[in-house]
């Protein structure tokens, strides 16, 4: 079954520090990757993609993410974290052949300065 | 651009009443997305529409959730009739052409309660 996991449902981080989130998946073809994040009371705002080519995807804000097919994972990261970073993050795939993104659970991002 | 445009971004209502989120896209978009959020489920895709037509009903809870696109500046998904557990965040989005590869652009939501 196709699926994305994002194993830790929250991740602390002091200002300054970098920071890691962590995303795995399993999906039967080539998949397509994205990170996005969630302020309070808003939508979801995109903040990269991984469709094909680098492995290494620079995005919004200073955050990138790190294609990895061996280890299918795309865990995002961030060198110095901010604590305006603070929010909900989600990964999301879908393949060439889907119907449908799947998102994951999120993780709650915490900043403190 | 606005940006995708929801209405209303609040409503309360009583079990049994009738409820009609409203979604505009973003104009030149082709592909439209309802997803309602949970603090138990997530994030879930009800339904999408690609060109004013729905291609994927799957996610749909039940019966009582209907969806429509007249058109391709509007969207509504109606319950009828609601219940509590219908209580969550219901989120549009839209994308260009290629929608599954492509970015996702998603309104501010509707928070719907149901008392």
């Amino acid at each position: 079954a196709q699926s994305v996991a994002q194993p830790e449902d929250q991740v602390n981080v002091a200002e300054g520090n970098p920071l890691t989130v962590k995303c795995t998946y399993s999906v039967s073809g080539n998949p397509y990757l994205f990170w996005y994040v969630q302020y309070p009371n808003r939508g979801l705002q995109f903040l990269l993609k991984y469709i094909t080519g680098d492995n290494l995807v620079k995005g919004s804000y200073g955050f990138e993410a790190e294609f990895n097919k061996s280890q299918t994972s795309f865990h995002l990261k961030k060198p110095s974290a901010l604590v305006s970073d603070s929010a909900l993050y989600f990964c999301a795939v879908t393949y060439s052949s889907a119907s449908k993104i799947i998102f994951g659970s999120g993780t709650r991002l915490s900043i403190r300065p | 651009d606005a940006g995708v445009i929801q209405s209303p971004r609040h409503e309360v209502t009583e079990m049994g009443q009738e409820v009609t989120l409203r979604c505009k896209p973003i104009s030149g978009h082709d592909y439209l997305f309802w997803y309602r959020q949970t603090m138990m489920r997530g994030l879930e895709l009800l339904i999408y529409f690609n060109n004013n037509v729905p291609i994927d009903d799957s996610g749909m809870p039940e019966d009582r959730f209907s969806a429509k696109m007249p058109n391709a500046s509007f969207s509504t998904l109606k319950i009828q009739p609601s219940e509590p557990r219908d209580s969550a965040v219901y989120f549009c989005a839209s994308s260009p052409n290629r929608g599954l590869g492509e970015t996702q652009y998603f309104g501010p939501g509707t928070r719907l309660l149901v008392l």
